[in-house]
């Protein structure tokens, strides 16, 4: 089975900009969270999508937003840039909602300047 | 590839020696626990999970140990390769509907 995907992996913006990362689950997995990932915070969760619903929430201004779509991929939009913003986005499939196993992708490295 | 941490605590073993890697997770309801490692340019990988029922579960040259009265958990890596260098981080969840939450990682280093 292929892995969780995630494009594109690299990306540079600029302050005040929009951008939109998205997210290929494994095969037959229908949730799907995110991550941001930066050495001072770790790794803390975004949200997760489940059948195209919103099912858990982190700590994170309304700048971040994603949607699920009906074949469990995932897009999640990040409005306003900000520098604090530079981060690598990571997603995570799992079979069932809240699962207990989550499989990761590679990760998007999302730059601010 | 990516910089995981910058900030990680930082543990230095002998190729051939064994490796403990520790956390303190801040939920005394979690019921699940889950051991993640993250090469440079990788996502997080699944490494070996325990719930709360358990003390000590064993995998392939990995053991965790949990100890419920102190809230710590511990990932021991034996003959530890330089493969194994990486940041491990450890997870918790506090329920079925819960999220995980991460701790901060440790980065291990294994020199020759």
């Amino acid at each position: 089975k292929a892995g969780v995907t995630q494009t594109p992996r690299y990306l540079i913006k600029t302050r005040g900009q929009q951008v939109t990362l998205s997210c290929s689950p494994i095969s037959g997995h229908r949730s799907v969270s995110w991550y941001q990932q930066t050495p001072g915070q770790g790794l803390q969760f975004l949200f997760e999508y489940f059948s195209e619903t919103q099912r858990n929430k982190g700590n994170f201004p309304g700048r971040f937003s994603g949607r699920q779509f009906s074949n469990s991929r995932s897009e999640m939009n990040v409005s306003t840039l900000e520098l604090g913003d530079s981060a690598l986005y990571l997603c995570a499939s799992s079979p069932r909602v809240s699962g207990y196993e989550q499989y990761f992708g590679p990760g998007t490295r999302l730059t601010v300047t | 590839g990516e910089s995981v941490g910058l900030h990680l605590p930082t543990l230095s073993v002998q190729e051939g020696d064994n490796s403990i890697i520790n956390c303190a997770y801040s939920n005394s309801a979690s019921d699940y626990f889950i051991w993640y490692k993250q090469e440079s340019g990788k996502g997080p990988q699944f490494i070996i999970d325990i719930r709360s029922n358990m003390d000590k579960r064993q995998g392939q040259r990995v053991t965790v140990l949990l100890n419920k009265t102190v809230k710590h958990l511990s990932l021991q890596i034996a003959a530890t390769q330089p493969g194994d260098s990486a940041v491990y981080f450890c997870a918790e969840k506090p329920g079925t509907a819960s999220k995980l939450t991460f701790g901060t990682g440790t980065r291990l280093q294994v020199t020759l």
